[in-house]
């Protein structure tokens, strides 16, 4: 079973900082790794899917980036905006339906 | 159309009542799931249906009974409840097999008195 594990664990930024978010999995053997985001007490809304034969995706000031070999994937924020505060979770899927989550790591950007 | 509905957004019910959480989507996508999320944590996998059957059970105790009437329908039956079993219950749908991206819905927060 995967073991997901994100860090830092929350991150408080000016606004403006670009930023690095991270994400790591056991197993390397995975259909895709999604980004989503949180805000508190709310469902989860996707930022980012990376499938397994792709190395990054980008929508607009978000990046994310997946290595399989090292079990690492990556969700850069450029130019921070209070707006970004939110928990983030990444997912990853290893037998096309079956997500396992990490741990989140909540962002502040003081405006 | 990408969005999963769930209703009610809230519920309060007390440990002898029966409830029903809904869940509905109409993307075509034949895997849908039941997650429940505690307070400052990540969602945990509870059921998945592929199909329409239930794919995977991962060991939720049974007074929670996953229902998938069809392929756009999917209802998680609540009986003899635990105050511990008070959190946000998120259901996903995405395309099975495929890797391709999952949608979330807003989620029922469920109080249990």
């Amino acid at each position: 079973k995967q073991e997901v594990t994100q860090i830092p664990a929350a991150l408080s930024v000016p606004e403006g900082e670009n930023l690095v978010l991270n994400c790591s999995f056991t197993d390397s053997a995975i259909y895709n790794l999604q980004w989503f985001r949180q805000d508190p007490g709310k469902g989860l809304t996707s930022l980012l899917l990376i499938q397994s034969s792709q190395r990054e995706q980008t929508s607009g000031r978000l990046n994310a980036s997946l290595d399989k070999s090292s079990g690492r994937s990556t969700l850069y924020i450029a130019a921070s905006q209070p707006g970004d505060s939110a928990t983030y979770l990444c997912a990853v899927d290893d037998t096309g339906n079956q997500f396992y989550f990490g741990t989140g790591t909540s962002l502040t950007v003081i405006p | 159309d990408t969005e999963v509905t769930q209703t009610p957004k809230h519920l309060v019910m007390g440990m002898t009542n029966k409830k029903s959480l809904k869940c509905e989507q109409h993307m075509g996508h034949r895997a849908m799931y039941w997650y429940k999320q505690k307070a400052k944590k990540p969602p945990e996998l509870m059921f998945v249906y592929s199909y329409e059957k239930l794919s995977i059970n991962e060991s939720v105790p049974s007074r929670f009974s996953p229902e998938c009437p069809n392929s756009s329908l999917l209802n998680l039956h609540l009986h003899a409840l635990q105050p511990e079993d008070s959190a946000l219950y998120l259901c996903a749908s995405s395309p099975p097999g495929t890797g391709l991206e999952a949608f979330f819905g807003q989620g029922t927060r469920l109080t249990v008195v």
